[in-house]
């Protein structure tokens, strides 16, 4: 069974738009931890956060920011105003006894 | 700080043949994770080591693919022979203290993007 899903294959937007990313996990552990990952063209997935299960607070760094809801087993990644270097493959991913990754999204943003 | 390193970053052999990745985790790093990515897919752990210790090799093809981490610290993944169906990216990801972002993420090298003929 899938434990994220990425229901979202690919989101192209026009720059200084905003792009939100869904991601659904599932697990019956209480203690967990989610991530997000990008992985632009070079191929380098690269941290972008990490939230613990007991922490349901929003977070927002930059033009990124996340929400987490615990009742919807959600983890959603919005990009404001998104630019051109934000072209990349986004990974949402679960860790509860290892690491598993959705299948991710791919965004591109034009010009 | 240096983050993760692979090498080669491409690998392109014919089938039946043997080939090697080279992994050098972040300095102080215990644990070391290597990866498969296929195409249009999210990676997925092949092997997953505590110091010199493979903690979790479930998902490795032990008939091809074998790994080691001597001295623990850096570590090499083996596949002999190749099969059309290896062709991805191998990743390479380490995990420890960093300060803030829990023991437990990793970070990722480059990759080595293998095609096998």
């Amino acid at each position: 069974a899938q434990k994220v899903t990425q229901a979202q294959t690919e989101i192209s937007v026009v720059e200084k738009e905003d792009v939100t990313l869904d991601c659904v996990y599932e697990t019956r552990d209480t203690t967990y931890y989610l991530f997000w990952y990008k992985q632009p063209p070079s191929g380098e997935l690269v941290f972008l956060i990490r939230r613990n299960s007991f922490d349901e607070q929003n977070e927002i760094s930059g033009r990124y920011s996340w929400n987490f809801q615990k009742s919807t087993s959600s983890f959603n990644f919005t990009i404001t105003a998104s630019q051109v270097v934000d072209s990349a493959v986004y990974f949402c991913a679960l860790n509860d006894y290892k690491l598993s990754f959705g299948a991710g999204t791919t965004v591109t943003v034009r010009a | 700080e240096a983050g993760v390193v692979q090498s080669p970053r491409y690998k392109i052999i014919e089938k039946k043949q043997p080939v090697a990745f080279w992994c050098n985790p972040i300095s102080g790093h215990n644990t070391l994770y290597w990866y498969r990515q296929n195409l249009g897919q999210g990676p997925e752990l092949l092997i997953r080591y505590e110091n010199e210790e493979a903690v979790d090799d479930s998902q490795l093809p032990k008939d091809r693919f074998s790994a080691e981490r001597l001295k623990g610290v850096d570590s090499t993944l083996k596949i002999q022979p190749a099969e059309l169906g290896d062709s991805a990216v191998y990743l390479c990801a380490s995990s420890g203290w960093r300060g803030g972002e829990g023991t437990d993420t990793q970070y990722f090298g480059p990759g080595t993007r293998l095609t096998v003929l």
